[in-house]
């Protein structure tokens, strides 16, 4: 198994730009989180999906970040318009039921 | 805010077992013990995870108080690649009504493994 997918790897964009960023779980997993990592604040849960609703998303920071779990395979993280302060490592991770989470590698973004 | 408490720092010989220590105090009967470690700036990787019986794997072992709460990850022979930081967390292992089922990550122990 390929493990979590992330793409892009790494985004630079500038403030009030649009930013999408995609995760494909591992195949079988139904539960699907998004994190940010900051030097300051650490690893946050941002939302967290199950069989792809949405169960909690009270670490989204604000209206400008939305998720979507459109499949079983399938999720976007969007942040419109895009601030310098939302610069951080964004991970998607997947779990089974039972089991544990396996993280991706994760997305820098560079909001300049 | 975690559930769980770490020291924010150790260090360890290379070769000698790494013993790092988590206080959960506020378990619930539902929650499991899992930890995980995070290099540089990978993703976390999981290591090892036990509700209330001590475990063993390839990677670590886990000791978990009888009461619960509190535990151990043992890293039994240390080496300069288990440098990370280590993170505890206490979770559900089903989503549930009762529970939250989400990963709370405290600020973890960053071990550093010594030549």
């Amino acid at each position: 198994d390929a493990g979590v997918i992330q793409s892009p790897r790494h985004e630079v964009t500038e403030m009030g730009q649009e930013v999408t960023l995609r995760c494909k779980p591992i195949s079988g997993h139904n539960s699907l989180f998004w994190y940010r990592q900051t030097m300051m604040r650490g690893l946050e849960l941002l939302i967290y999906f199950n069989n792809n609703v949405p169960i909690d998303d009270s670490g989204m920071p604000e209206d400008r970040f939305s998720a979507k779990m459109p499949n079983a395979s399938f999720s976007t993280l969007k942040i419109q318009p895009s601030e310098p302060r939302d610069s951080a490592v964004y991970f998607c991770a997947s779990r089974p039921p039972g089991g544990e989470q396996y993280f991706g590698p994760g997305t820098r973004l560079t909001v300049t | 805010d975690a559930k769980t408490t770490q020291p924010p720092s150790m260090d360890c010989a290379e070769g000698r077992a790494a013993n790092l220590p988590c206080n959960h105090s506020t378990i619930s009967g539902n929650e499991y013990v899992y930890w995980y470690r995070q290099i540089h700036s990978q993703g976390p990787q999981y290591i090892i995870h036990g509700l209330k019986n001590n475990e063993t794997n390839e990677m670590a072992s886990l000791i978990i108080t009888e009461d619960r709460k509190s535990s151990t990850l043992i890293l039994p022979h240390a080496t300069l690649r288990d440098t990370a930081v280590y993170y505890c967390i206490v979770s559900p292992a089903f989503l549930t009504t009762s529970g939250t089922y989400k990963y709370i990550f405290g600020t973890g122990t960053r071990l550093k493994v010594l030549a």
